[in-house]
Order: C-alpha cells, then structure tokens, then sequence
C-alpha cells in the first residue's frame, strides 16, 4: 500500500490558472516534501513543510499541511507553460533518524497555452 | 557546486548482459539513494547508504542487483543478469543527512532487449 499519494493522477489547466494538488500519507512524519519531475530529468524539490508548520510559500508555490488528517496539498497560481510536469509529495519515517522518503504515485499538470 | 551526476544518460543491453551505472552525489552529502522508476511502479527505493555504509536494500532487489559506494563521491549501481522487465529510469540521489532535502540526478535510461 501507498505510504504516500497523490489523490489525482493528472490535471489540466490553461495558462495563468491555479491549481491544486492534494497529498494524502498514513504514517506520522517529521516532514513533507513536495518534488516536480520535468520530463527527461530528475525530481527536484519545490517545498519542504514541517510537521509543526501549516504553510508555506515559495514565490507562486503555496504548500498546506494538515497532520490530523494527514494530508498536504500544493497550489500554483499564475500557471505557465513550464509548470507542465509530474508532481510528488514524499514522506519521510517520523521519530525515526533514517533519510528515506516515500513518494507517491505523482500527479501529471499539464498547462496549456 | 555541481549538482548528482550520473553515466551513461542512456544504455541498451541484451537479456543477461551485467551492467553498471555510475553516480556521483553532491559533494559534502552524507545520504545517497538509488531509486527506480517506472509508470507502473512510480519510484522504488533500490538501496540507500549513509556515510558509505549500506542503511537499506530494496528486499524484492537484492537478488540481481548490487549498488556499492566505495568512497564518498562515487557509487556504482550493478544488475547482473539484466532481464528485460529491468527496463526503467534508474535516479541516483543524495542529501547532507537526515531528512534533508534530496537532490537527484537527471538518471540512466535502460533499454533491456
């Protein structure tokens, strides 16, 4: 079973839109961390939430975190073209020391012109 | 700083060839993973070492693959014999420690016949 997932497998918007993606984890964690995979290239990190925190924002990324149910999402606003990529949210093993992440199936954004 | 490295960017090998894939981390960084990735499967965790010492290796891959890290800045990925369904994107990635963020290469695309 999925540790972590992202609760829809693809999503298309028009240029200068907003979108959300939503994250839903089962176990407890220290952080979430949310990755965007361009196409022929590696993840790379967007935001780095921590479990004491609810928010926080980088430029037009707005990442939430809500540990009572376990869940996170990310919003973009002001949509462009090169957002298109496969969105991750990755957990990592709460009260543990190791540097493991769990990643879920990601999300497929697609902007168009 | 130069960012995860890895050779070859693309590789075709016939069903039972042995073959390596090469990663080199950022330097200073402590944690480095070897991840597989499919459409199917998303991203699965091959094998993770911390300061060199082998922390986790991927139960249902122990059996034909073998990842090393002989020094600091250089890690080897073997599988040996290649079968066809090994076919994927391999994603070496390293982090300083701990929960950190993880800092991924653009990976090797394998082509099993």
């Amino acid at each position: 079973s999925q540790l972590a997932e992202e609760n829809s497998w693809a999503l298309s918007v028009h240029e200068g839109e907003s979108v959300t993606v939503n994250c839903s984890y089962k176990t407890s964690i220290t952080a979430l961390q949310w990755y965007r995979q361009k196409s022929g290239k590696g993840p790379a990190q967007l935001i780095l939430i921590r479990s004491n925190e609810r928010e926080k924002r980088n430029g037009r990324l707005r990442a939430t975190l809500d540990t009572s149910s376990q869940s996170s999402s990310l919003s973009i606003t002001a949509t462009r073209c090169e957002d298109t990529a496969v969105y991750f949210c990755a957990t990592d093993a709460g009260g543990t020391n190791t540097g493991k992440l769990t990643f879920g199936d990601g999300t497929v954004l697609t902007v168009k012109p | 700083d130069a960012g995860v490295t890895q050779t070859p960017r693309h590789e075709v090998a016939e069903k039972g060839q042995t073959i390596i894939l090469k990663c080199e981390p950022v330097s200073g960084h402590n944690d480095l993973f070897w991840y597989r990735q499919t459409k199917i499967q998303g991203l699965e965790l091959l094998s993770y070492f911390r300061s060199k010492s082998l922390m986790e290796d991927g139960g249902a891959f122990k059996d034909r693959f073998k990842a090393e890290m002989l020094n600091s800045s250089f890690s080897t990925l073997k599988i040996q014999p290649t079968e066809p369904k090994d076919s994927a994107v391999y994603l070496c990635a390293s982090s300083r420690t701990g929960k950190d963020t993880q800092y991924f290469g653009p990976g090797t695309r394998l082509l099993v016949l």
